[in-house]
């Protein structure tokens, strides 16, 4: 079975400095791995994903996360937060080939003027 | 594209009342999952159903839920004699071929049972 841990539930950050949302999974099959944002009443959004290749991926608004199969970790990165980037933060496995998704309980993102 | 609709987006029910939520996919896709979201906590998968059939049924409750995806409309996932502890939102996601390519989350149904 797939766990995620997500070991912040609240992280608070002032403007323009650098976050990183920390992700850890347990898993006896190879997955696939990702973040989603949600933003106060609106549904989840996909951040970033990592299917395979290069074990750094990027969004187009400036996060990055990185897949550590020896820490099996999925931390998420910003170095330089915005006012807009507060909202909750959620990582997620699934199996490869699988239909749906493993969720952590989320890290709120506070970014402070 | 009018991406994954729920409605309503807010439910007010008292205990014992049922709700109905409605799920309808995106354009395109025909396959549909339900997911809670409990207070604090992260979204935990339903249902999977692809219309007139439910494909997986592992994360639903026992008793008193049930979900549908007929041939014609909406999904409609459905909740008899609600109880406090069903106060959560659930999501709608579709994809269009059964697995993650193109799976998107609406914007969820906020349940309040009062």
């Amino acid at each position: 079975a797939q766990s995620v841990t997500q070991l912040d539930s609240q992280v608070p950050v002032f403007e323009e400095a650098p976050v990183e949302l920390r992700c850890n999974y347990s898993s006896s099959v190879s997955v696939y791995l990702f973040w989603y944002v949600q933003y106060p009443n609106q549904g989840l959004q996909l951040l970033l994903k990592y299917l395979s290749g290069s074990t750094l991926v990027e969004s187009i608004n400036g996060f990055e996360a990185e897949f550590n199969k020896s820490q099996t970790s999925f931390h998420l990165r910003k170095p330089s937060v915005h006012i807009s980037d507060t909202a909750e933060y959620f990582c997620a496995v699934s199996d490869i080939g699988g239909n749906q998704f493993y969720f952590g309980t989320g890290t709120s993102l506070t970014v402070i003027p | 594209n009018a991406g994954v609709m729920q409605n309503p987006r807010h439910l007010v029910r008292r205990r014992g009342q049922e709700a109905r939520l409605r799920c309808s996919p995106m354009k395109g896709h025909s396959h549909v999952y339900w997911y809670r979201q409990l207070p604090e906590e992260g979204l935990k998968f339903m249902v999977y159903l692809q219309k007139e059939n439910i494909i997986d049924e592992s994360g639903m409750p026992k008793e008193r839920f049930s979900a549908e995806f007929p041939k014609e409309g909406p999904s409609i996932l459905r909740i008899q004699q609600v109880v406090r502890g069903d106060s959560a939102a659930y999501f709608c996601a579709s994809s269009p071929k059964g697995d993650l390519y193109g799976y998107t989350f609406g914007s969820g149904t906020r349940l309040t049972v009062v």
